[in-house]
């Protein structure tokens, strides 16, 4: 029974290209989250989505930065054009359900750094 | 907006004794939970314990427990017979009972010494 696989583990991006990390959910779990660690910081929420539903934006910067979780196959945190602000570690989790729920399941992480 | 604190930034523990992690938060909500999760160098995240607001027993597991204060917004985590493999980086988290999104303070570093 795997967990929440995150791909790439480690992704290097120079400035200006897009960076594309991946979460497979948990079998069952139809609810993603996202969430970035920036260096010596604890994580911080990005988005919540449902299969081909966004729920709560509320942490996603306003650019650059979208996500999306298809009918089929994993969801994607997409980052364009990055920075050197873009470093961090990006954590995804997933639940069987939404609101109400106590339990996340933590993905390993993406560190992605931007040179 | 609800805020959480972890005020050590680090802290140290020798093998077999007890260490108390500290960890305030603000929020104007009764029913919430609190979390705490270990984050070793592997950067997994692990959920250590949890509590329920409305629940006034202090959760535990194994050598871990809580101080759940609720008037005061406190909760902090207990380790007791301190192994080296708990050397890891301590979350406090808050979640709106409702809510679906957790809301971390910034870690404590716990180092372990033989």
């Amino acid at each position: 029974n795997a967990g929440v696989m995150q791909n790439p583990r480690h992704l290097v991006r120079r400035r200006g290209q897009e960076a594309r990390l991946r979460c497979s959910p948990m079998k069952g779990h139809s609810h993603v989250y996202w969430y970035r660690q920036l260096p010596e910081e604890g994580l911080k929420f990005m988005v919540y989505l449902q299969k081909e539903n966004i729920i709560d934006e509320s942490g996603m910067p306003k650019e650059r930065f979208s996500a999306e979780f298809p009918k089929e196959g994993p969801s994607i945190l997409r980052i364009q054009q990055v920075v050197r602000g873009d470093s961090a570690a990006y954590f995804c989790a997933s639940s069987p359900s939404g609101q109400g729920t106590i339990g996340y399941t933590f993905g390993s992480g993406t560190r992605l750094t931007v040179v | 907006a609800q805020t959480v604190t972890q005020s050590q930034p680090e802290m140290s523990v020798q093998e077999a004794e007890t260490v108390t992690l500290s960890c305030t938060y603000d929020t104007s909500e009764s029913d919430y939970y609190l979390f705490w999760y270990k984050q070793p160098p592997s950067r997994q995240m692990i959920l250590v314990i949890r509590q329920e607001a409305y629940k006034q027993q202090n959760a535990t597991e194994n050598r871990f427990s809580v101080n759940f204060q609720k008037a005061a917004k406190s909760f902090s985590l207990k380790i007791s017979d301190s192994q080296l493999g708990d050397a890891a980086m301590y979350f406090c988290a808050y979640r709106r009972e409702y809510g679906n999104k957790l809301v971390f303070g910034a870690g404590t570093i716990l180092r372990v010494k033989s």
